[in-house]
């Protein structure tokens, strides 16, 4: 247990329609990343919160692509009017509380954009 | 640009014998590398770290070494188990400079380990 649940798991939609993701730590944790997985490819950071504030985000983020962290607790990531391209999956990590340096990370969203 | 390479996409080895997956880096900013494990359809899961002011670092059957010279790091599995077959991710990070420890990950390494 990495102490991040994720919900949906798998999320299957057709193109044009939003979805929405939901990241929740178990514990308080300060710092909150979103990475993006596609196949073949190791995860690549979308957008980091430190506790409420979305202090950076990638250039993958399009402006289809908003991320909220409301209490500082858990997470969304929402994609509008969602592409072929958005096939991913989805993970969100937090940091160990003493070494910061390191991540856990969630389960993971599957979506697949028909 | 890759900024982190693992150049051998796939690896095999007995059970009972050393794994050697390698990683390399480009960017002198970095100074702090994780390897995570990953399964089909689940997150990765944390290994071992080392941090850029040590050489080596050792959790039981895992061991990072880090060349900085050579801009380089490996992990060593010992003894090799069939449970440990999976894809094995290097990522590194920069603490300094506001980088916020966001990771960057190489492509990964897909280990094998035959009875």
């Amino acid at each position: 247990d990495t102490g991040v649940s994720q919900d949906p798991r798998h999320k299957i939609t057709k193109r044009g329609q939003n979805v929405t993701f939901r990241c929740d730590p178990i514990s308080e944790h300060n710092r909150l990343y979103w990475y993006r997985q596609t196949l073949g490819q190791g995860p690549e950071f979308l957008t980091y919160f430190q506790n409420e504030a979305q202090l950076e985000k990638s250039r993958l983020l399009s402006d289809r692509f908003s991320a909220e962290r409301p209490k500082g607790s858990f997470s969304t990531l929402e994609i509008q009017r969602t592409e072929q391209g958005d096939s991913a999956m989805y993970l969100c990590a937090i940091n160990h509380r003493t070494y910061q340096e390191t991540q856990y990370f969630g389960p993971g969203t599957r979506l697949l954009v028909l | 640009d890759q900024q982190v390479k693992q150049n051998s996409p796939s690896l095999s080895v007995q059970e009972g014998r050393i794994s050697i997956l390698n990683c390399d880096y480009t960017n002198s900013m970095f100074d702090y590398f994780l390897w995570y494990k990953k399964y089909p359809a689940e997150g990765p899961t944390f290994l071992i770290s080392i941090s850029s002011i040590k050489d080596k670092n050792e959790d039981g059957r895992f061991t990072v070494f880090l060349n900085k010279s050579a801009k380089h790091l490996s992990l060593h599995i010992v003894p090799s188990q069939p449970g440990d077959s999976a894809v094995y991710f290097c990522a590194a990070s920069g603490s300094s400079g506001g980088s916020n420890y966001k990771l960057t990950f190489g492509k990964g390494t897909l280990l094998t380990v035959n009875p």
